[in-house]
């Protein structure tokens, strides 16, 4: 089945440090590709997105691009703030089975001042 | 613009109880989702509804039940509650395709004693 794996944390930064969080996917077809984000106390909100091979998505300095050759979809910021501490999840969707999503299994941020 | 509405917010059960967590959305979504979290676990798919008047299980659908009341409720029952049941719950909403966003909504803590 389609599955979702990302680095597990908690990683801890120093403010306007580089910020990466890898994750790969397994999914047949053409999967759209999410990054979502928890902040404490909060549910679920989209982060950013990217719908089809090479699409970058990118929002509040926030970037990922779509590589279906390496299965990827690597969340990076350039200059982190403390601010961005929270949770982030991977996760893809697919047009069948009910479009539900798959995530993976989440990442916790810490950034320190 | 309220989104998707869970209740209760927290809810604390003695094993074998029952009890219904609701779940609303006012976006008109065809799609709606419940998630369990858990920690290092990532968000795992509990049941869902693909459009009004159907329903399918997910990823870890023992131990629960739901009822897709109309287009806007989504409800999940727990039966006979198990301390193995302990976690947050999340609610979402989506339209199709597969390649828009979900929307969650606050989260229900519960505990199971």
């Amino acid at each position: 089945g389609d599955s979702v794996t990302q680095m597990e944390g908690p990683v801890t930064l120093s403010e306007e440090a580089f910020l990466t969080i890898n994750c790969t996917y397994t999914a047949t077809g053409y999967p759209s590709l999410f990054w979502y984000v928890q902040y404490p106390g909060e549910g679920l909100q989209l982060l950013l997105k990217a719908t089809k091979a090479d699409d970058k998505g990118s929002n509040k300095g926030f970037e990922a691009t779509y590589r279906k050759e390496t299965t990827s979809f690597h969340l990076e910021k350039g200059s982190v703030q403390v601010s961005d501490s929270a949770v982030y999840f991977c996760a893809l969707r697919k047009r069948a089975a009910g479009n539900k999503l798959t995530f993976g299994g989440g990442t916790r941020v810490l950034v320190k001042p | 613009n309220a989104g998707v509405t869970q209740t209760p917010k927290f809810q604390v059960l003695k094993t074998g109880q029952s009890m219904t967590l609701q779940c609303a959305q006012d976006m008109n979504h065809n799609s709606m989702y419940w998630y369990r979290q858990d920690p290092g676990m990532g968000l795992r798919l509990i049941y869902y509804s693909a459009s009004e008047g159907t329903t399918d299980k997910g990823e870890v659908p023992n131990g629960y039940n739901v009822s897709r009341l109309n287009k806007r409720e989504f409800s999940l029952r727990l039966e006979s509650a198990a301390p193995s049941q302990t976690s947050v719950y999340f609610c979402a909403s989506s339209e199709v395709p597969g390649n828009t966003e979900a929307f969650f909504g606050q989260g229900t803590r519960l505990t199971v004693v």
